[in-house]
């Protein structure tokens, strides 16, 4: 089964901008790659999706080198409120056709003023 | 534009009894899929339903049953409840079927089991 690996958290300043790095080095040839965002007590929204190179939203941007084994996901600029878990997801397709979504551990990031 | 809504917002229950959860997906979305989170885990695959079809299926016991209506409103139940089976459980929809991750998350229903 594919895995997701991220850093269990970071910590970064008000206006700065962060890098939270996923590695899946089993990705299917097919599988888009994507990220949320998760409150505490809610659940989580979609931030951003990728397939390769690179994606930009009003909120994010995802880079995915060319061997799709990583990606990254980048928060311009960000706030207090950008305090949140945030999970990279990429899909899997095992040899028995189950499909299944896996989800990472989450990356913990700390905004502090 | 409603969202998904999800149905109880928290429940408490015995072990060995059973609980149904419900959702509703957001109006056009086809696709309803269930998580399982855990605290301080992230969200575990459950099922997913695409046009009323199991598309997609978890590693879950066969205590844990799904379907999805007419409607694409949707039901997950979890029979035998047993103490680990307290989490919150997020029901999220979507436009597409497979090979689409933007999913749009409920509040999730707070389950404890004593």
């Amino acid at each position: 089964l594919a895995k997701t690996t991220q850093p269990i958290s970071m910590d970064s300043y008000e206006g700065q901008e962060v890098n939270i790095t996923c590695s899946h080095n089993n990705i299917a040839t097919n599988d888009y790659i994507t990220w949320y965002q998760q409150f505490p007590s809610q659940g989580p929204r979609f931030i951003i999706q990728g397939y390769k190179t690179k994606v930009t939203n009003e909120v994010a941007s995802l880079f995915i080198p060319a061997d799709r084994k990583s990606s990254t996901l980048s928060l311009p600029r960000v706030s207090l409120s950008d305090t949140a878990v945030y999970y990279c997801l990429v899909g899997d397709l095992p040899m028995d056709s189950n499909y299944q979504l896996i989800w990472g551990a989450g990356t913990k990031l700390i905004i502090k003023p | 534009d409603a969202g998904v809504t999800q149905s109880p917002t928290h429940l408490i229950k015995t072990r060995g009894q059973h609980v149904t959860l419900r959702c509703s997906p957001i109006s056009g979305h086809k696709s309803v899929s269930w998580y399982q989170q855990v605290l301080g885990q992230g969200p575990q695959f459950i099922f997913q339903y695409y046009e009323k079809e199991e598309r997609g299926r978890g590693n879950f016991p066969d205590r844990f049953s799904a379907r999805q209506f007419p409607n694409y409103s949707s039901e997950l139940n979890v029979n035998a409840l047993l103490l680990g089976d307290s989490a919150l459980y997020l029901c999220a929809s979507s436009l597409a079927g497979l090979q689409s991750y933007e999913q749009y998350f409920g509040p999730g229903t707070r389950l404890t089991v004593t």
